[in-house]
């Protein structure tokens, strides 16, 4: 069972916009960084959004994230087919000395 | 270029040892922290462990699935990551990939192509 909650499913059309939920139910995930990753299979993750809304260089600003309480959102706008892959989210676990991943939602652009 | 190069998977037995390397060119590998991750067939993404920079002591933790069978270290004078697997079980049967991180084990930057592990009788 992940530490981190996510719907397992999420789909939206083409051009529409989609929010990810990863959420925890106690406050540990206010009070770390959060970090989303793209996994298409058959190839490497990709990170999307680093320190809770941070987007690496190369990743386009569709692609957005914030935190708010216990939870943390992925949001993705102007949806395209080369975006249907699992989203994961992830944060570091101070306590566990360990990094936490959300179970993985799955999008698909209908 | 970062590039992150990964080698020395392949299929052990139950109880078997492997060693996984990632090597890097293309950035100032001492300078960055070192993941690794897995993806069991069917499953999600699975952190496996990291090490820190030498700045930073240069120690490594694991998840609990495979503290005290497996061990990070890292060759800085030959940019290299390495994954050490001991008393490999089949459950460790994953697609494991390297990562150079610039956080504390979660925030994977730039990733190796992957390398397959199977560990089966």
């Amino acid at each position: 069972q992940s530490v981190l909650t996510q719907p397992p499913s999420v789909s939206a059309a083409p051009g529409q916009k989609v929010t990810i939920s990863c959420s925890e139910s106690n406050s540990n995930i206010g009070n770390n960084y959060v970090s989303w990753y793209q996994h298409l299979p058959g190839t490497a993750p990709k990170l999307l959004i680093y320190d809770n809304n941070k987007r690496p260089s190369g990743i386009p600003d569709r692609f957005s994230g914030s935190k708010s309480g216990t939870s943390a959102t992925l949001g993705i706008t102007g949806l395209q087919t080369g975006d249907e892959a699992d989203y994961y989210c992830v944060r570091w676990d101070g306590s566990l000395s360990a990094v936490v991943f959300g179970g993985g939602t799955k999008l698909t652009v209908l | 270029e970062v590039q992150l190069v990964q080698s020395g998977g392949g299929l052990v037995q139950p109880g078997q040892s492997l060693r996984l390397s990632c090597a890097a060119s293309g950035f100032s590998f001492g300078d960055y922290a070192m993941s690794w991750f897995r993806q069991a067939p069917g499953k999600g993404l699975e952190w496996v462990g990291f090490i820190r920079r030498k700045t930073y002591g240069g120690t490594a933790e694991y998840a609990a699935s495979v503290k005290g069978r497996f061990t990070i270290s890292r060759d800085d004078s030959k940019s290299v990551a390495y994954l050490q697997m001991s008393s490999l079980k089949t459950e460790d049967t994953a697609m494991y990939y390297c990562a150079r991180d610039i956080a504390a084990g979660s925030t994977g930057d730039y990733w190796g192509q992957g390398t397959l592990v199977t560990v089966s009788s």
